[in-house]
């Protein structure tokens, strides 16, 4: 069964430093993974997939996440944090059944990304 | 393009009623899952439909039902509403159901039950 896990509830980080926020994945065949974002009373919205390729993916507001297979991981990162990144994170992986690839997603359990100013 | 519409977006019910809750996917979209979040289970799957039947169906009661209509559009009932059915029901919708495309979400409909 596919499963991700986000180890960290919450992460700080001053505003202008670099952010991660960790991912680590377990699945049976390829991974499709994703990253969303989730500010307060809102949707999800899509940052970035990883489907195959290159294991640095980019994505929406200079996020990229960082694809490692060895380490089962999908960090989520960014050079220069912004207050306004403030938010829920939440990394997902796409399940799969006996026909392949599924449009139900396993999502992990969120990280809190706060920014101070 | 307009993205994944659900309405309503707020609603109150009383234990015991039931609600209907529909969602108009991406143009062109045609696959269309719904998945619950609370602060204490998080992000849980309810179900996928694709091509107005049911791919997939997470771990709830019957008491939660969905269809979706030729146009690609779907609705998701709760019969004998439970106060802790209250929570942030979120539509999502992918163009078919290969594993490169991307699956966007809606605002949700926020149900609180009284």
């Amino acid at each position: 069964a596919q499963s991700v896990a986000q180890p960290e509830d919450q992460v700080n980080v001053a505003e202008g430093n670099p952010l991660t926020v960790k991912c680590t994945y377990s699945v049976s065949g390829n991974p499709y993974l994703f990253w969303y974002v989730q500010y307060p009373n809102r949707g999800l919205q899509f940052l970035l997939k990883y489907i195959t390729g290159d294991n640095l993916v980019k994505g929406s507001y200079g996020f990229e996440a960082e694809f490692n297979k060895s380490q089962t991981s999908f960090h989520l990162k960014k050079p220069s944090a912004l207050v306004s990144d403030s938010a829920l994170y939440f990394c997902a992986v796409r399940d799969l059944d006996y026909g392949g690839a599924t449009n139900k997603l396993i999502f992990g359990t969120g990280t809190l990304l706060a920014v101070q100013p | 393009k307009a993205g994944v519409t659900q309405t309503p977006r707020y609603l109150i019910k009383t234990r015991g009623q039931q609600v209907t809750l529909s969602c108009s996917p991406i143009s062109g979209h045609r696959s269309v899952s719904w998945y619950q979040q609370t602060p204490g289970q998080g992000l849980q799957f309810l179900f996928e439909y694709f091509s107005e039947t049911q791919r997939n169906k997470g771990n709830f009661p019957g008491r939660f039902s969905g269809r979706q209509f030729s146009n690609s559009r779907s609705e998701m009932n709760v019969s004998t509403l439970e106060l802790g059915d209250s929570a942030l029901y979120l539509c999502a919708s992918s163009q078919d159901r290969s594993g490169g495309n991307t699956i966007y979400f809606g605002e949700g409909s926020w149900l609180t039950v009284v």
